[in-house]
């Protein structure tokens, strides 16, 4: 059983439009959340990470946790067509350099224009 | 900055023959490098995580004896796929990372097996 669930699997939002991806983990143990983005046929590429609860921004990048439910979600606005891409959520149990970050399936996101 | 190299970047081996992949980490020491297959279905799988000073820890489903790894330095890591089947197809992975800093990925290493 996944233990990082995201959804929607797959995305299409127009350019300019705001993008909203989901991310739950079902391991009550985890503390720290990561987004990561993969162009496609290109490496994971961490976007943004989240320890605390609540919001963190950057740019038109926007990180939610909500620690009580494990769920997290990455919202983009003013997408852009280099935004399409795979996005990966992963969770961890610490954020020391033995933490084993569990990834999900991602979000395949398609903006287009 | 913080870059991964891993190589070689595409390979095609027979069914039941054996390949190595290799992982440098370059401009920070890799306390801890993590392999990963992410499989033709997206499936992203932790395949074990080597942490220096540590011994390998392999996830399940994955064993020393099918993956067996080397790390021997701060900069570098090896991993070999044992008796490769058409299940073992997909792109391999390495993530580096220093302390609790970002974990960076290379670009992978794509098996294909005939």
């Amino acid at each position: 059983q996944q233990k990082v669930q995201q959804s929607p699997e797959s995305l299409i939002v127009p350019e300019g439009g705001m993008a909203s991806l989901n991310c739950t983990s079902s391991d009550r143990n985890v503390d720290y959340f990561w987004w990561y983005r993969q162009h496609s046929g290109k490496s994971p590429k961490m976007l943004m990470s989240i320890f605390s609860n609540g919001e963190k921004e950057e740019g038109r990048f926007t990180v939610h946790l909500n620690k009580a439910s494990l769920h997290t979600s990455l919202h983009i606005r003013d997408s852009q067509p280099s935004d399409s891409a795979l996005y990966l959520c992963a969770a961890s149990r610490s954020g020391g350099s033995n933490a084993k970050l569990t990834f999900g399936k991602g979000t395949k996101l398609s903006v287009k224009s | 900055g913080a870059l991964v190299y891993q190589y070689p970047r595409r390979t095609i081996c027979k069914s039941g023959t054996s390949m190595r992949m290799e992982c440098q980490a370059v401009g920070f020491q890799a306390t801890s490098v993590a392999w990963y297959r992410q499989s033709p279905q997206k499936t992203f799988e932790l395949i074990a995580l080597s942490t220096v000073n540590s011994a390998i820890k392999y996830e399940q489903n994955f064993t020393q004896e099918k993956f067996p790894i080397s790390h021997p330095n701060l900069s570098f890591s090896s991993m070999t796929v044992l008796n490769a089947y058409l299940e073992d197809r997909g792109l391999y992975l390495c993530g580096a990372r220093a302390g609790q800093n970002t974990l960076y990925f290379g670009a992978g290493t794509r098996l294909s097996v005939l």
